[in-house]
Parts: C-alpha cells; sequence; structure tokens
C-alpha cells in the first residue's frame, strides 16, 4: 500500500492563480480531511468528506473547494491564490467509526503565493 | 466545542534525561485524545491514542501518557529520551460523535541534545 499520496510536494503560485492540490489513498478509508498548518497554530482543518459525494466545511474553509467523486481521491482547489493560503497543506483518511480512530497523513504539499 | 493548550511551544532537553509534554483540553462532552508526532520534512503519525479503559496509555517508541479527567490533561512522558525524538509533538481531542474531526493544539518542539 502506498498509504495518503500527495502531489505536488512543493509549489509556488502568483496571487489570484488558481490550483489542484491533489490527494490520493489506497486503503479503501471512507473519510479524508485537508488541514493546513501554520507555525504557532497547529492543524486546522479545511474541508472533510466522510464518503464519496458527500463534503464538509471545517475551521477554516474560505478560499478553499473539495469535491469526492471516488472513494480514492478528495482533491483540494484554490480558485484565487491569496498570501495568506501561503501554508503547508496535509490531507488525511481513516476508517470512519470502525473503533480504530487513527488518522493516516500524506507527506504535505508546501504552498507558497507571492 | 472542545479546544486543546499544549503549554510548552519548545521543550529542550539532553539525550537520556525524562522529558514531559503537557496537553489540557476543554470540552463539554466526552472525548477521545490523540499524540501525533512529526518528524522533520514529513507528515503526522499516530503515537498514542486514549479511547476509553486504563488511563496510563502506552505508544510508540517508548512514550506513554495519562489520562486525568478531572485536571482534563493528557501529558505525554518518556523516561529517558534519544536524539531521534527531536520533532514536533502534537495533542488532539475528538468528540465521541464525530471521532473523525480532529482538534489539534499549536504543538510542542522537542528538541534532544547530545
Amino acid at each position: 500500500n502506498a498509504g495518503v499520496t500527495q502531489t505536488p510536494k512543493f509549489q509556488v503560485l502568483k496571487t489570484g492563480q488558481s490550483m489542484t492540490l491533489q490527494c490520493a489513498q489506497d486503503m479503501n478509508h471512507e473519510y479524508m480531511s485537508w488541514y493546513r498548518q501554520d507555525p504557532g497554530m497547529g492543524l486546522r482543518l479545511i474541508h472533510y468528506s466522510v464518503g464519496a459525494g458527500i463534503t464538509d466545511q471545517g475551521e477554516v474553509p474560505n478560499g478553499y473547494n473539495v469535491s469526492r467523486s471516488t472513494t480514492e481521491d478528495f482533491p483540494l482547489r484554490l480558485l484565487s491564490a491569496a498570501p495568506s493560503q501561503t501554508s503547508v497543506y496535509f490531507c488525511a483518511s481513516s476508517y470512519s467509526d470502525r473503533g480504530n480512530y487513527e488518522q493516516y497523513f500524506g507527506p504535505g504539499t508546501r504552498l507558497t503565493v507571492t | 466545542a472542545q479546544s486543546v493548550t499544549q503549554l510548552d511551544s519548545q521543550v529542550p532537553v539532553f539525550e537520556e534525561a525524562p522529558v514531559e509534554l503537557r496537553c489540557n483540553y476543554s470540552s463539554s462532552v466526552s472525548v477521545y485524545l490523540f499524540w501525533y508526532v512529526q518528524y522533520p520534512n514529513q507528515g503526522l503519525q499516530l503515537l498514542l491514542k486514549y479511547l476509553s479503559g486504563s488511563t496510563l496509555v502506552k505508544g510508540i517508541n517508548g512514550f506513554e501518557a495519562e489520562f486525568n479527567k478531572s485536571q482534563t490533561s493528557f501529558h505525554l512522558r518518556k523516561p529517558s529520551v534519544h536524539i531521534s525524538d527531536t520533532a514536533e509533538y502534537f495533542c488532539a481531542v475528538s468528540d465521541l460523535r464525530n471521532t473523525d474531526k480532529l482538534i489539534f493544539g499549536t504543538g510542542t518542539r522537542l528538541q534532544v541534545f547530545p
């Protein structure tokens, strides 16, 4: 199993550009989520999904869109990048309600918006 | 709503010394508690978790944590640290009704010196 994979590893955008951060998992997990990590603020939940076709907002959803058309993939879209979105982005997945409760994290995407 | 406070942003310690990383949480409902570790330039991985039962929980790499309900704490300890334990440690909580939504603390950077 590859686990949770994220692409790209690094990205530089100009203000106003759009892009999609890719996330995929091969563990057949129902639950997937996106976090952003900023210095001194820990990880904050952006969006999450409890299954294909179902998404919901987390703590900091503004400026981001998601969709979940398959169990494996959960892309995060920035429609018009802003410097405030400079951060490290982590995707995570887990079984939902299986008694395990462990989330598996990808290696992260480091995004800089100039 | 839940919140997590990690009282120390940085903890320097010499190799083979004991260490305690502090975590306090706030919640009006019962919670599950987690410690995750992030090694440099990597994603997060689960160190240990408290779901129920014994309040002393043992995890990977010789770490353990004790759940104290009256003090709403979940401090992480290791009796003798190694250089390889240098990493950032995150305490997290989840609501029993929505176990996939993790609320993270701001993290504690453990720096182990030779």
